[in-house]
Parts: C-alpha cells; sequence; structure tokens
C-alpha cells in the first residue's frame, strides 16, 4: 500500500498558484518525498524532490512541514498544459529502491 | 541528450503467447526499473535492475522476467500471457539510489 494520501481531484483557475497536499505521516528521517506528475499517455514526468528543507525549481516548489509528516507541491502559474495526475512518493527505508505510487491527485486547471 | 526510450510503443497480443518489451535508459543511467500501470491505478513495480542483476522485484508472478545488458539497457519479458496483463509498461531509469527515477512513454500491451 502506498504510504502516501492525496485528495482525488481538485481545480484550478489558470494563472492562480495550484497548491497540492501531499500526508505521509509515517516518513522517516531518511526517506525523500518525489513529486511526478502523468499527463494523460505519457510516462510519469519527475517535477521535484526533497528531504527536509523547501525546494524550489523551474517548474515548481517543494515546502515539507517542519516535522515532515505532509508536504505542499506549488505550481506558481498553472497553465492549461499543467493538468494531469500528480503523484507524491515517499522512498522507504534505505536499500528500498522502488517507488510505490498511489492514486494521485487530478488536476484541471481551468480557463 | 535522449530520455528513456521504450519499444515498442503499442502490441497486440493473444493469451497464451509471450512478449518482449525494451528499454534504452537516459545517457548516463546505470538502473532500470519496470512499472505496470493498468488504467486508472497509479503504477506498480514490477523489478529493477542494476549491474545486469535484479536488485529488487516486487509482487510480480515468475511469468515475468527480465535481462539488463552491459550497455545497461534493458528488457522485460513475460510469458504465459494472461488478459489481466493488459495494461501500460513503464521503464525508469536513474543514475544512483537516491536520484529521481526518469520514466519512458510506456508500452502499451493489449491482450485479447
Amino acid at each position: 500500500d502506498a504510504k502516501t494520501t492525496q485528495p482525488p481531484s481538485m481545480d484550478c483557475a489558470e494563472g492562480r498558484a495550484a497548491n497540492l497536499p501531499c500526508n505521509h505521516s509515517t516518513i522517516s528521517g531518511n526517506e525523500y518525498v518525489y513529486w511526478y506528475r502523468q499527463i494523460h499517455s505519457q510516462g510519469p514526468q519527475y517535477i521535484i524532490h526533497g528531504l527536509k528543507n523547501n525546494e524550489t525549481n523551474e517548474m515548481a516548489s517543494l515546502i515539507i512541514t517542519e516535522d515532515r509528516k505532509s508536504s505542499t507541491l506549488i505550481l506558481p502559474h498553472a497553465t492549461l498544459r499543467d493538468t494531469a495526475v500528480y503523484y507524491c512518493i515517499v522512498r522507504y527505508t534505505s536499500g528500498t529502491y522502488k517507488y510505490i505510487f498511489g492514486t494521485g491527485t487530478r488536476l484541471k486547471v481551468l480557463a | 541528450d535522449a530520455g528513456v526510450t521504450q519499444s515498442p510503443t503499442h502490441l497486440i497480443k493473444t493469451r497464451g503467447q509471450q512478449v518482449t518489451l525494451r528499454c534504452s535508459p537516459k545517457s548516463g543511467h546505470d538502473t532500470v526499473s519496470w512499472y505496470q500501470q493498468a488504467l486508472g491505478q497509479g503504477p506498480q513495480f514490477i523489478f529493477q535492475y542494476y549491474e545486469e542483476e535484479e536488485r529488487q522485484r516486487g509482487n510480480f508472478p515468475d511469468r515475468f522476467s527480465g535481462h539488463q545488458f552491459p550497455n545497461y539497457s534493458s528488457e522485460l519479458n513475460v510469458n504465459a500471457l494472461l488478459l489481466g496483463d493488459s495494461a501500460l509498461y513503464l521503464c525508469a531509469s536513474s543514475l544512483k539510489d537516491y536520484q529521481p527515477q526518469h520514466f519512458g512513454d510506456g508500452t502499451r500491451l493489449s491482450i485479447l
């Protein structure tokens, strides 16, 4: 079973910030949080990852709470092309190499 | 810089047949993972190859097997195909354990 919990769907107005939450209450100290998105008929696309500090790249920002039990992916100015399923993944204990995907959040950006 | 490439993009087989799917990792990557994604579901981990050996395996039967070649490319083989094997098969490559995996666009396998 996935160790993350995400809302099944969200809507966001074009040009506004999209804030996608993820709960990972059982995360341990050396486990990273990864975010991917999947546009229909394509493979998952890497967005960002982090351990404990907030991270930002050209695509998004990742905010991780101080207790690391939850995180938020922020798309600062959502466009129609950001419509996709967004997956939050926690990499398990060291020596475990697989990703375990949940069902993700289906984000719909509205014109 | 080519990303992860998979072939073929689509494939139709009948029950009982065998299939081989191929994956070329992103340049510089040495680790290949395979995932199965059923319609409407998130990808499920099948196995991972590193240094030409299966390093970890998910909850899939022995009908699913793989191989990694010295150039780091990989194959996924599925024997005795079942209707339930119809899915998108994704390959992902990476360099180090904690570095992000990069996915190809998958092979869509349909079983009739």
